[in-house]
């Protein structure tokens, strides 16, 4: 199983500040995604990050507020923009590879905006 | 619209007692399905699968789980628990032919040495 980093672990932003997430893959995958775990909820899928093209946002997920890069096939970066205490919550990096169809996860990274 | 059920929201057992966490999904299309754990300050963990085959599977640690098809369910089980299972447990189902994976609320386990 693809082993995953990201960083930060955790940050406390102010309002109106933007945070960028990084989240690194220790072998090439074929897909990242990245998910939002609000507090007492599921996760939800934010966006699949795909290398070369932008991101595929799910519902109510938009690139103005998520902007996401994929540049290569081990690494992806997340970005909140203008957060507002809504936005505070736990972010997750995954990734699949072409071979098994099974997701392995990242450890987070727990915003908290003020 | 697809949606994965963890009815038992938290659950408090002893020591060596039987676990059994309930998983319901809404979809009537083949489905992969997933078992995740995330241990107290660590990240989310595969526990088992399923794709297809044998209904019971097993997984790490003495789980396991069995899909039962008609009742939409995917319920994992452990005969003797630990104390080391204290933890947050995650049903999560994939359609098949998709990439998406939809989570159930999960269930907060807590086992008293």
């Amino acid at each position: 199983s693809a082993v995953i980093s990201q960083k930060p672990s955790r940050d406390i932003c102010q309002r109106g500040t933007s945070l960028t997430i990084q989240c690194q893959v220790d072998s090439q995958v074929t897909m990242m995604f990245w998910y939002r775990q609000q507090p007492g909820q599921s996760l939800t899928l934010i966006a699949t990050a795909n290398q070369g093209s932008e991101a595929t946002y799910e519902s109510g997920f938009v690139i103005d507020k998520f902007p996401i890069s994929r540049p290569n096939l081990t690494f992806s970066t997340l970005t909140v923009s203008n957060m507002s205490p809504e936005d505070s919550s736990i972010y997750l990096c995954s990734s699949k590879d072409a071979v098994q169809e099974t997701q392995y996860f990242g450890p987070g990274t727990r915003l908290l905006v003020l | 619209a697809q949606s994965v059920s963890q009815h038992n929201h938290h659950v408090i057992l002893s020591e060596a007692a039987s676990l059994e966490l309930g998983c319901n999904y809404s979809y009537g299309g083949t489905v992969n399905l997933f078992w995740y754990v995330q241990y107290p300050g660590q990240h989310l963990q595969l526990l088992l699968k399923y794709f297809s085959g044998d209904p019971l599977v097993k997984g790490i640690k003495g789980f396991e789980a069995e899909f039962i098809k008609s009742k939409f369910s995917f319920n994992l089980r452990k005969p003797s628990v630990q104390w080391s299972d204290t933890a947050e447990y995650f049903c999560a189902v994939n359609p098949s032919g998709t990439y998406k994976y939809i989570f159930g609320t999960g269930t907060r386990l807590k086992v008293l040495a």
